[in-house]
């Protein structure tokens, strides 16, 4: 069964410095693979996607994610974090059917 | 503008009570979904539909029940409600396709005294 791994349940950075927030994800075939922003009493928000071709991929906000095939990672970087970056994070595996599987969220806290 | 409603944003409400959160889309999408979140934790798919006439149980048993009329309107439903509800209701849906994004409404938060 298809399911994703969102190591870190809360990351606090500085403003102004990087970050790297971390989705492993566990699927038979050739995975798609989304991330969210849920910002607090709100719904989710489409950063980025990757379904195939260039491994690296970009998104709004100056987001982007790199597909790592061999590690079955799709982590999510930002080189320089704003204030209104602070938010909760969810890495999502698209599976048939139109349904999507989600990990638990990454909640990220800036720092000024 | 193509988006998705839900109405209403904030709803407190006694034991016993029978409630419909509304879900409205304007993007002609085929398929939509009702999730429950609980503060600061995971997604769990409850109710899901491929198109009119069409809803299906999701991952996470629920005592709601969902109807799918119309093309662009997903209800959901609560015939009594219990504490043990509360929570945040949020739908989305996604177009024709197996592996397409979903796009989420903002929410309904519900609390059930």
């Amino acid at each position: 069964a298809q399911s994703v791994t969102q190591p870190d349940i809360h990351i606090t950075v500085s403003e102004g410095a990087s970050l790297e927030l971390r989705c492993n994800y566990s699927y038979g075939a050739t995975p798609y693979l989304f991330w969210y922003v849920q910002s607090p009493g709100q719904g989710l928000q489409l950063l980025l996607k990757y379904f195939s071709g260039d491994t690296l991929v970009q998104g709004i906000k100056g987001f982007e994610a790199e597909f790592k095939r061999s590690q079955s990672s799709f982590n999510l970087r930002k080189p320089s974090v704003h204030w209104s970056d602070a938010a909760e994070y969810f890495c999502a595996v698209g599976v048939n059917a139109g349904k999507s599987t989600f990990g638990d969220g990454t909640t990220l806290t800036v720092k000024p | 503008e193509a988006d998705i409603y839900q109405t209403p944003r904030y709803l407190v409400i006694g034991t016993g009570k029978k409630i419909t959160l509304e879900c409205s889309q304007t993007m002609g999408h085929d398929k939509m979904y009702w999730y429950q979140q609980d503060p600061g934790m995971e997604l769990h798919l409850i109710h899901y539909s491929y198109g009119v006439n069409s809803t299906e149980k999701g991952d996470l048993s629920s005592e709601s029940t969902v109807s799918r009329i119309r093309t662009e309107h997903f209800p959901l439903t609560l015939e009594s409600a219990r504490p043990s509800h509360t929570s945040q209701y949020l739908c989305a849906s996604s177009a024709q396709g197996s592996y397409n994004e979903q796009f989420f409404g903002p929410g309904t938060r519900l609390t059930v005294l």
